[in-house]
This record gives C-alpha cells, sequence and structure tokens, in this order.
C-alpha cells in the first residue's frame, strides 16, 4: 500500500514563526505536492516538485517555500507564519503519467496548522 | 478558465438509500477526471479515474459516469451506508499540463443517517 505520511497531525505556532511541515511518502513517485484547504475554497495547489530539488509553483506560492533534497521527502516552509496561514495543510504524491502508470494522487493524512 | 463545479455543495440521506452526485466541468483540453473521498480530518482517497474513452467505472458500491460531450460526470453510491459519510471531491486534469494540470472541484459534504 502506498504511504504519504506527514510529521504532524496537528500545530500550533505564533506570528513570525518559522514553521516546518515534512511529507515523506514510500512509493518511489517522482511528483510531489502541497496543498492547503479551507472550508468553502476546496484544495489549493501552493507548490509542487516533479523532481528532486526541482519545484514549481502552485497557484498560491506566496509566503511558503518548499525544498526537495531527496526523492521521497518534501518540506513545506513558512518563514514567517501569519494568521492568515491557519489552514489545513495536505501533502501528496504521485508518478508521472507514463508507461502505463497512471497519476493518481496519494494524499498524507493533512496537518491542521493554528498561528495564533 | 478551467472550472470544476460541484452539486449539491451538501447533502443528507437516510442509511440504505441511494444518491447522486454531480460534477460538472469547462476544463479544455480534457485528460481525465477523478473522483476522491475524503473522511473528517484525513487526507482524499481515490476512489475512481476515467479517461475520455471511458463513460462507467465501478469501485464497489460506487459507480462513476462521464458524459465527455457535455462535460458532466457522476458518482452514484449505492445502498450508502454510515461509513459513506465524507467529502467528496471531483478532480479534472487538462492534458498538456504537467503534474499541476488539475483543477479541483470543492467538494459534496455527504452526511448518511441512521
Amino acid at each position: 500500500d502506498v504511504k504519504v505520511t506527514q510529521s504532524s497531525r496537528y500545530l500550533v505556532k505564533r506570528t513570525g514563526e518559522k514553521v516546518f511541515l515534512e511529507c515523506v511518502q514510500d512509493m518511489d513517485h517522482e511528483n510531489m505536492f502541497w496543498y492547503r484547504q479551507d472550508p468553502g475554497l476546496g484544495l489549493r495547489l501552493i507548490y509542487f516538485s516533479y523532481d528532486v530539488k526541482m519545484k514549481e509553483k502552485g497557484d498560491i506560492p506566496e509566503g511558503y517555500s518548499v525544498s526537495r533534497e531527496k526523492k521521497e521527502r518534501f518540506s513545506l516552509i513558512l518563514e514567517s507564519a501569519s494568521t492568515n496561514q491557519t489552514s489545513m495543510y495536505l501533502c501528496a504524491s504521485s508518478f508521472h503519467l507514463q508507461g502505463g502508470k497512471t497519476d493518481t494522487q496519494y494524499f498524507g493524512p493533512g496537518t491542521r496548522l493554528t498561528v495564533l | 478558465k478551467n472550472q470544476v463545479e460541484q452539486s449539491p455543495q451538501s447533502l443528507i440521506i437516510l442509511e440504505g438509500k441511494n444518491c447522486t452526485l454531480q460534477c460538472n466541468y469547462t476544463v479544455s483540453p480534457f485528460s481525465n477526471l477523478r473522483w476522491y473521498k475524503q473522511d473528517t480530518g484525513r487526507g482524499p482517497v481515490s476512489l475512481t479515474i476515467m479517461t475520455f474513452s471511458e463513460n462507467t467505472k465501478s469501485n464497489g458500491r460506487y459507480t462513476a459516469t462521464l458524459d465527455a460531450d457535455t462535460k458532466q460526470s457522476s458518482l452514484h453510491i449505492t445502498a450508502s451506508q454510515l461509513s459513506d459519510s465524507a467529502s467528496y471531491i471531483c478532480v479534472v486534469k487538462h492534458s498538456g499540463g504537467g503534474a499541476d494540470g488539475l483543477t479541483f472541484g470543492k467538494g459534496t459534504h455527504l452526511i448518511i443517517q441512521p
């Protein structure tokens, strides 16, 4: 079974703090993604990575950065957390769409971040 | 602009009843359409993925349909169970896009009452 794990289920931070959210997948997926999910807005893509050390901005990258030093690990960094970054953060991974593989995304359990 | 609209926003039905959730999209050119189930406090889990040539796909009591001409999909749940209570998210991928070429619907929140 594919497993995507996230470092924390719940996190409470103060405004201005630096926050690290980590995601690890064990399926050798090329693609990894970070989304945030807010009521009434659905999932919105923050950043994604299609290979080690590669990253692409999603729809709402402002205030976030990412790091992918190893294929299985994708980190989301909030350089200076703000209250409007209070949200559910979801990590996902998938294969490249090629050679009979589907690019179905597998999601982690989510991290509910509260910024006070 | 690529959009995915889901209806209804929320739905309450009695255990054992059937229900149908709708997804309309304007994504073009189309690659595939996915339905995900998201339990409260959990990440979404894939139910089905359908390409242009597929118009029906089943996964247990879940049956998804796709009409690529009218750009509509539905998810039918048969003999609902309490464990079906969740949000159901429709996601459409456009061809030619990279791994990020996905447009997410806002989901339908389904509640099954005993």
